[in-house]
């Protein structure tokens, strides 16, 4: 296992159009995480799985935010209709407890 | 509210001298508090934890301390490297879903 992975690294897309990143987390954590990240500025917390289930929303999450873990494994994060405001670097972390461990991102930009 | 508050202005140092980065929160009983290093256009990568009832936690040329009282801690790196240049980030986990909460880092320059 060589950590958590992320695709795309980019994505640019026009505004309007929806768009869908993928994370596959180190196999035998059962927290996965995805935080949305712009510059200057620390990580900010989206949403938490525990094994399949989806235990907190953050509420800067609006309802064009989706997320999913089916069976408990790799997680997608789907944002319909983007809006220029949501470009930013979005992160995926998974946990079995103790410290994070993130992916590289993908980087969304909308124009 | 709750805030994590980190310098924002960049630290530079001289190679060889200790860096000292602060973190201060308010409104928060974490029972964890993390650092992470990020260097540009990656991912964040864990560092440190250390537990509400630990004052220090030492990992090689890193030390930290946490100081529930005055609701701080305090990072600092050793013989500073050039290439311990980064960004460094004060996490705090609270709750029970080990949510972790990130203050909006600091950013270190080691010149050589």
């Amino acid at each position: 296992d060589t950590g958590v992975s992320q695709n795309p690294r980019h994505k640019i897309t026009k505004r309007g159009q929806n768009v869908t990143f993928r994370c596959d987390p180190i196999s035998e954590h059962n927290r996965l995480y995805w935080y949305r990240q712009t510059l200057g500025q620390g990580p900010e917390f989206l949403t938490y799985f525990q094994n399949e289930a989806q235990l907190e929303k953050s509420r800067l999450l609006s309802d064009r935010f989706s997320a999913e873990r089916p069976k408990g494994s790799f997680s997608t994060l789907e944002i319909q209709r983007t809006e220029q405001g949501d470009s930013a670097m979005y992160l995926c972390a998974s946990s079995g407890g103790g410290g994070y461990t993130f992916g590289s991102g993908t980087r969304l930009t909308v124009v | 509210s709750q805030k994590i508050e980190q310098n924002s202005e960049a630290l530079n140092i001289q190679e060889g001298k200790t860096a000292t980065l602060t973190c201060n929160y308010t409104n928060y009983s974490p029972a964890y508090l993390q650092w992470y290093r990020q260097d540009p256009g990656r991912g964040p990568v864990f560092l440190l934890l250390i537990r509400e009832n630990e004052k220090e936690k030492r990992k090689e040329r890193l030390k930290v301390t946490f100081d529930t009282t005055l609701k701080q801690s305090l990072f600092h790196i050793t013989a500073s490297q050039p290439a311990d240049s980064a960004t460094y980030l004060c996490a705090l986990l609270s709750g029970g879903y080990q949510k972790v909460t990130f203050g909006t880092g600091t950013k270190l320059q080691v010149i050589p």
